[in-house]
């Protein structure tokens, strides 16, 4: 285990609700990094927070937001859903200034209907 | 979107035998690449890292290749164990300070008892 932890595991949402996914990164990891990864596909990158700050983003629409809180917990906010934002979210987190390697939660299971 | 390439989407071994599985990517540029593995329903989990600067690391019963000039990385197990089954994906980092890292569509391994 690498001690990141998601939730909910699984959500179903219907089109043009707003979601909330949760993030606990590995005790002592600084950065959290949120991933989109559809059916049969790699990960793709959302964005990166570090010090509370979103310090990087991958080509995603604005509706796709987060939060990143004092103990490094993050959140993934997506609004107005859309049935192609069904998809496993990953996060993962390294700790800034640390080895690079980014060490991955579960992931939550998003359907959009 | 952006992708690592891949050569081979399946590969089917003996149990026993060496796996290896190739990956291709893109941009020069990239100073750090992993190899990831993810089982039915789990996050992905970190095998074995490598940086630019060299062009081979071992890890335990896996070793990672880096050819720059041809932009080719791969990863080899031995003797390879039922557990070895899963998707393995390469990804490199295309960030600058922000660490984004680009995944491909991942090789499914297969082992045949």
């Amino acid at each position: 285990e690498t001690g990141v932890t998601q939730s909910p595991t699984h959500l179903i949402k219907t089109r043009g609700q707003q979601v909330t996914l949760r993030c606990s990164s590995q005790s002592g990891h600084n950065t959290v990094s949120w991933y989109q990864q559809a059916l049969g596909q790699g990960p793709q990158f959302i964005f990166q927070y570090y010090r509370e700050e979103e310090n990087g983003r991958g080509n995603f629409p604005p509706r796709f937001s987060g939060l990143q809180f004092p103990n490094y917990s993050s959140e993934l906010n997506v609004n107005a859903l859309e049935l192609d934002d069904s998809a496993l979210y990953l996060c993962a987190s390294r700790r800034a200034g640390g080895p690079e390697t980014q060490y991955f939660g579960p992931g939550t299971r998003l359907l959009v209907l | 979107g952006e992708s690592v390439g891949l050569h081979l989407p399946t590969l089917s071994v003996q149990e026993g035998d060496n796996s290896i599985i190739n990956c291709a990517y893109s941009n020069s540029a990239s100073d750090y690449f992993i190899w990831y593995k993810q089982e039915s329903g789990k996050g992905p989990q970190f095998i074995i890292d490598i940086r630019s600067n060299m062009d081979k690391r071992q890890g335990q019963r896996v070793t990672v290749l880096l050819n720059k000039t041809v932009k080719h990385l791969s990863l080899q197990i031995a003797a390879t164990q039922p557990g070895d089954s899963a998707v393995y994906f390469c990804a490199e980092n295309k960030g600058k300070g922000a660490q984004k890292l680009v995944f491909g569509q991942g090789t499914r391994l297969t082992i045949n008892p």
